[in-house]
């Protein structure tokens, strides 16, 4: 069955930088562009960034809440994706899903809090 | 940015009532419009896509439809499950973009 598995939260200080991963199993993961989102607590959803598939040269496209700090990457031989998050804030302060191609499926959440 | 205006923010119903939500779209969307359920525990799952087709293993009582800018969900007979949080996203156009929620309460 497909799943996803994000890993690589925590407490961080403002300014300070997390990689998030994002393992999956069940499916050919190099078929499907992946989601990152995320939702601060009390909060709704927030699409954050996605990267397509190496057909579509691996493009990536970023919410401007998050442009210029947060990289996203893959892997497709280890079926993962990544999120470089840098110069962390403290209205980052979310849990992170990832998701893949049109949402049909969804990863059960990492909590990243961002506090001096 | 599209928004996506969603009603109520809160809705009390009883076992067995059929219950609508509702996302308006500030742009046009055509049909790019997913339903999301979220429980308690933050499990998020896929109910809707593409404005009124069922995901697989979704019970029947579920369903969307558009009208116009509208875009509906309606449960037609509520089981005690139904009673969690539910966000329309749509995916028409970047950045992709939630309706603030609906949380559905047993009355």
């Amino acid at each position: 069955q497909v799943q996803l598995v994000e890993t690589g939260g925590g407490l961080v200080r403002p300014g300070n930088s997390l990689k998030l991963s994002c393992v999956t199993s069940g499916f050919t993961f190099s078929n499907y562009r992946m989601h990152w989102l995320r939702q601060p607590p009390g909060k709704r959803l927030e699409w954050i960034a996605v990267i397509t598939v190496k057909s579509d040269n691996y493009g990536a496209n970023y919410a401007e809440s998050v442009k210029g700090r947060f990289t996203i990457s893959r892997d497709d031989s280890k079926s993962s994706v990544y999120l470089q998050m840098n110069r962390l804030r403290e209205e980052d302060t979310a849990t992170y899903y990832c998701s893949r191609g049109w949402f049909a499926y969804w990863g059960q959440g990492t909590l990243v809090t961002v506090s001096a | 940015d599209i928004q996506m205006t969603q009603s109520p923010s809160s809705l009390s119903a009883s076992l067995g009532e059929r219950v609508s939500l509702t996302c308006r779209a500030s742009q046009d969307i055509g049909s790019s419009l997913n339903w999301l359920q979220q429980e308690p525990d933050g499990t998020i799952k896929r109910l809707i896509y593409a404005t009124s087709s069922l995901d697989s293993g979704v019970p029947k009582r579920f369903s969307g439809s558009r009208s116009g800018s509208d875009y509906s969900l309606t449960i037609s007979s509520l089981e005690s499950e139904d009673f969690v949080d539910y966000y329309c996203l749509q995916y028409a156009s970047s950045p992709l973009t939630f309706g603030a929620g609906t949380k559905l309460e047993l009355k």
